[in-house]
């Protein structure tokens, strides 16, 4: 049972470019959440999604950043005229559903996205 | 607003002795569950322990285990018999139920276990 798939593992854009960055979810897992690492700190929630719906995206930039989770396919986290504070580690997590019986919720290995 | 606070940025410990990472937190929420996730230098994010708020019970995971002190709002992990496999990155995370299962995250205590 394949966990969390994210891929690339290390992706490197210019200024000005776009990065897409994609999370395949457990088997079975139909919530995903996506997360930013800056260097040297914890995990910062960004947006929360289900099937072709958006349901949190609290933590996410107002502008720039967007994602989607579509009915086939991975979910996608999308950043537009990536600048150099974008850098950081993205990491993708998923669950069946939510409630005591439906966590804790299962990472990927993320995906290092360096701006040049 | 949730917030997760690790007051020790670094902290070693020689093999097979006893180290404890402290964790402080701040919520509203009255039902939560909090974790403990290793982060080695593979930036893996690899589940150590979690407690549910509702258990006053500490959460015991082989060598790890937890102090719970919902009160307080405290919850440290004591790592028995450090072993060199333990060097990484720990995380203290807290999690609400409501809308979704977000976590948050504290900023971290890189642990070395010494030789």
């Amino acid at each position: 049972n394949a966990g969390v798939m994210q891929n690339p593992r290390h992706l490197v854009r210019r200024r000005g470019q776009e990065a897409r960055l994609r999370c395949s979810p457990m088997k079975g897992h139909s919530h995903v959440y996506w997360y930013r690492q800056l260097p040297e700190e914890g995990l910062k929630f960004m947006v929360y999604l289900q099937k072709e719906n958006i349901i949190d995206e609290s933590g996410m930039p107002k502008e720039r950043f967007s994602a989607e989770f579509p009915k086939e396919g991975p979910s996608i986290l999308r950043i537009q005229q990536v600048v150099r504070g974008d850098s950081a580690a993205y990491f993708c997590a998923s669950s069946p559903g939510i409630g005591p019986s439906n966590q804790p919720q299962h990472f990927g290995d993320g995906t290092r996205l360096s701006i040049l | 607003a949730q917030t997760v606070t690790q007051s020790q940025p670094e902290m070693s410990v020689q093999e097979a002795e006893t180290v404890t990472l402290s964790c402080t937190y701040d919520t509203s929420e009255n039902n939560y569950y909090l974790f403990w996730y290793k982060q080695p230098p593979s930036r893996q994010m690899i589940l150590v322990i979690r407690q549910e708020a509702y258990k006053q019970q500490n959460a015991t995971e082989n060598r790890f285990s937890v102090n719970f002190q919902k009160a307080a709002k405290s919850f440290s992990l004591k790592i028995s018999d450090s072993q060199l496999g333990d060097t990484a990155m720990y995380f203290c995370a807290f999690m609400k139920q409501v809308p979704g299962n977000q976590f948050y995250f504290g900023t971290g205590t890189s642990l070395t276990v010494i030789p």
